[in-house]
């Protein structure tokens, strides 16, 4: 139980174009998803929260603007990476739970390498 | 505000020994710590977590000691195996969010 899967799994793209990643939790429901970002050899970093049928809440430092998330269901967030860049080339990994509690265990997908020509 | 860090960025351990990755944290205000195992190119890997409320778990081959005197956790992996290769991170929990530290590369010598 307990699985999160994401798609694609690998993407290149050309710097100015948009790339959709998703995020679904295959065997509950996700009240609250979260989306990571992870450098080479670097921790993982927040980028922000996302909780089903409202607007995502912001790390400091990432523009809301750039990184489109949507949570349109209780087993499906995607992140829109808009007019990407090269420096926006990196890992994204997305978990869920299913409280919505940060007590409540965070299930971590398999992550998105994105490479931004 | 909140900073986990790790005390060691590598680890080496011979098979069949037992390892013992460290982290410190600085928010004493968290009740709620993970470790996460993450192997090349995957998301992280759920491994044992533990509440303010206890000092020590044990699960399978893992166990969690939690020292809130000195906001100390450390995770204990017995009889390590070559699968254990992987980097290990410490996550604290707060404000409905995880912090994670940096991470311990493990690496198992034969």
């Amino acid at each position: 139980g307990a699985v999160v899967s994401q798609h694609p799994s690998r993407v290149i793209c050309k710097s100015g174009t948009s790339v959709k990643i998703e995020c679904r939790s295959l065997d509950f429901q996700a009240t609250t998803m979260f989306w990571y970002r992870q450098f080479p050899k670097q921790s993982l970093m927040l980028m922000a929260t996302s909780n089903e049928g409202s607007k995502a809440t912001y790390e400091q430092g990432v523009e809301k603007d750039k990184f489109l998330i949507n949570h349109a269901s209780l087993t499906l967030s995607t992140l829109t990476v808009t007019s990407a860049h090269p420096e926006d080339s990196s890992f994204y990994i997305c978990s869920a739970n299913s409280g919505g509690e940060v007590t409540d265990t965070q299930y971590f997908g398999p992550g998105t390498r994105l490479t931004v020509l | 505000g909140e900073s986990v860090g790790l005390h060691l960025p590598t680890l080496s351990v011979q098979e069949g020994d037992n390892s013992i990755i460290n982290c410190a944290y600085s928010n004493s205000a968290s009740d709620y710590f993970i470790w996460y195992k993450q192997e090349s190119g995957k998301g992280p890997q759920f491994i044992i977590d533990i509440r303010s409320n206890m000092d020590k778990r044990q699960g399978q081959r893992v166990t969690v000691l939690l020292n809130k005197t000195v906001k100390h956790l450390s995770l204990q992996i017995a009889a390590t195996q070559p699968g254990d290769s992987a980097v290990y991170f410490c996550a604290q929990g707060g404000a409905q969010k995880l912090v994670f530290g940096q991470g311990t590369r493990l690496t198992i010598n034969p």
